[in-house]
């Protein structure tokens, strides 16, 4: 089946520093990627849509210059959070549609753990 | 916006007990329904999905789910689960043609051997 890889799985940072995430479809491609986060006992949270080859679109109250979102191929999507904070410790999903299938649900990637310390 | 409502966050229960996971959706048009489930130490996946036809909805390992339009609802349902049922599940919902999905905050389901 369709599978999402999002690496780093855990990362740990210090305030100030930037962090990357990067998602990948192993199988398929994807025109669209979406990041998800998540705090804890709360629900996933829409942050931004990364299209391919253009801009990403964020959600209202994201900040588009603190999460970069850079989506430069079909395959390959990346979340910089820059100058992190520890109110940026998070879990961060992201997830992809196969291009080639209309309807498919979403595939998920396994997330990364971020703590900003 | 869509909003999605899943209640009683933390559910634990004896195996082959039945299960019912409540979810509720703020949207009046056409929408495309679905669950997800993470087990522990794993990715998102896919449990069913409703698009359109039949609103019971057939799912992986035994699970089910009926579309209830007039309630907006659209619940989890499985007769008798087991051990390896305890996961985090996740309600979701997109409007038609529209490719973000609202999530709810989920069901901790835990079942007690």
């Amino acid at each position: 089946g369709a599978v999402v890889s999002q690496h780093p799985s855990r990362v740990i940072c210090k305030s100030g520093t930037s962090v990357k995430i990067e998602c990948r479809s192993l199988d398929f491609q994807a025109t669209t990627m979406f990041w998800y986060r998540q705090f804890p006992k709360q629900s996933l949270m829409l942050m931004a849509t990364s299209n391919e080859g253009s801009k990403a679109t964020y959600e209202q109250g994201v900040e588009k210059d603190k999460f970069l979102i850079n989506h430069a191929s079909l395959t390959l999507s990346t979340l910089t959070v820059t100058s992190a904070h520890p109110e940026d410790s998070s879990f961060y999903i992201c997830s992809a549609r196969d291009r080639g299938q209309n309807n498919s649900p979403l595939h998920f990637g396994n997330g990364t753990r971020l703590t900003v310390t | 916006a869509q909003s999605v409502s899943q209640h009683n966050h933390h559910v634990i229960l004896s195996e082959a007990a039945s299960l019912e996971l409540g979810c509720n959706y703020s949207y009046g048009g056409t929408v495309n329904l679905f669950w997800y489930v993470q087990y522990p130490g794993q990715h998102l996946q896919l449990l069913l999905k409703y698009f359109s036809g039949d609103p019971l909805v057939k799912g992986i390992k035994g699970f089910e789910a009926e579309f209830i339009k007039s309630k907006f609802s659209f619940n989890l349902r499985k007769p008798s689960v087991q051990w390896s049922d305890t996961a985090e599940y996740f309600c979701a919902v997109t409007s038609y043609g529209n490719n973000r999905l609202a999530f709810g905050k989920g069901n901790q389901v835990v079942v007690i051997p």
